[in-house]
């Protein structure tokens, strides 16, 4: 099993839908979690970090659950350019190296 | 300019021959890292480094060797490269931050394709 574990999708959203991606770890010690995007042949870029409060950043909100080791991400009111593999991260100490899943491609179309 | 840079941007070379990598970080970022990416693999982790003068091992680092006696510099070396060694090389930094501070994410350059003829 690995470590940390993602839908590969893909998910084939409409515009204006909302979508959720979730993201299981194993290592219940991990500390620090992460959503980067990453869009075609490209190096992949921090979308959010995420608190165990939950946070949001405009349409996108991410939320962690400890007790059934798992993170997620919303994404509210999909534009055509949200179209990219979103792939999560988990890390054992703050800023130490990180786990990363495989990643869930999101397309929206028109 | 600011940020993290990679050189070369594609590399082809043949079986056998050692090639390096060059990652090169302007923010005295303290870790820094080398992970491949390939088609059913994800991001894997190879060798990554807290800080000057100290490196350790990845997921996958058989075949690879790095360096770090500068903060800002983080060569990868493939000594003898193999085939299967053929991927996309991203090089990331991150800071430490502190106990008050929100935990960072990476930051990665924009990587190095890789192709061993």
């Amino acid at each position: 099993r690995k470590e940390v574990e993602q839908d590969p999708g893909p998910f084939n959203v409409p515009e204006g839908a909302t979508v959720a991606f979730n993201c299981t770890y194993s290592n219940s010690a991990s500390q620090s979690f992460f959503w980067y995007r990453q869009d075609c042949r490209k190096e992949p870029k921090l979308l959010m970090s995420v608190y165990s409060s939950g946070n949001e950043d405009g349409r996108f909100t991410a939320q962690l659950n400890r007790a059934s080791q798992y993170i997620s991400l919303l994404i509210r009111d999909s534009k055509l350019s949200d179209s990219a593999t979103y792939l999560c991260a988990v890390t054992y100490t703050n800023a130490g190296k990180s786990t990363f899943g495989d990643g869930t491609t999101l397309t929206v179309k028109p | 300019d600011a940020g993290i840079t990679q050189s070369p941007r594609y590399k082809i070379t043949e079986t056998g021959r050692q090639v390096t990598l060059m990652c090169h970080q302007t923010w005295s970022h303290s870790y820094m890292f080398w992970y491949r990416q390939d088609l059913g693999h994800g991001l894997r982790l190879i060798y990554y480094s807290a800080a000057a003068d100290i490196t350790d091992k990845g997921e996958v680092p058989d075949g690879y060797v790095v360096s770090r006696s500068k903060t800002e510099n983080f060569p990868l070396t493939l000594e003898s490269a193999t085939r299967s060694q053929t991927s996309v090389y991203f090089c990331a930094s991150s800071d430490l931050g502190t106990a008050s501070k929100a935990p960072y994410g990476y930051t990665f350059g924009s990587g190095t394709r890789l192709t061993v003829v």
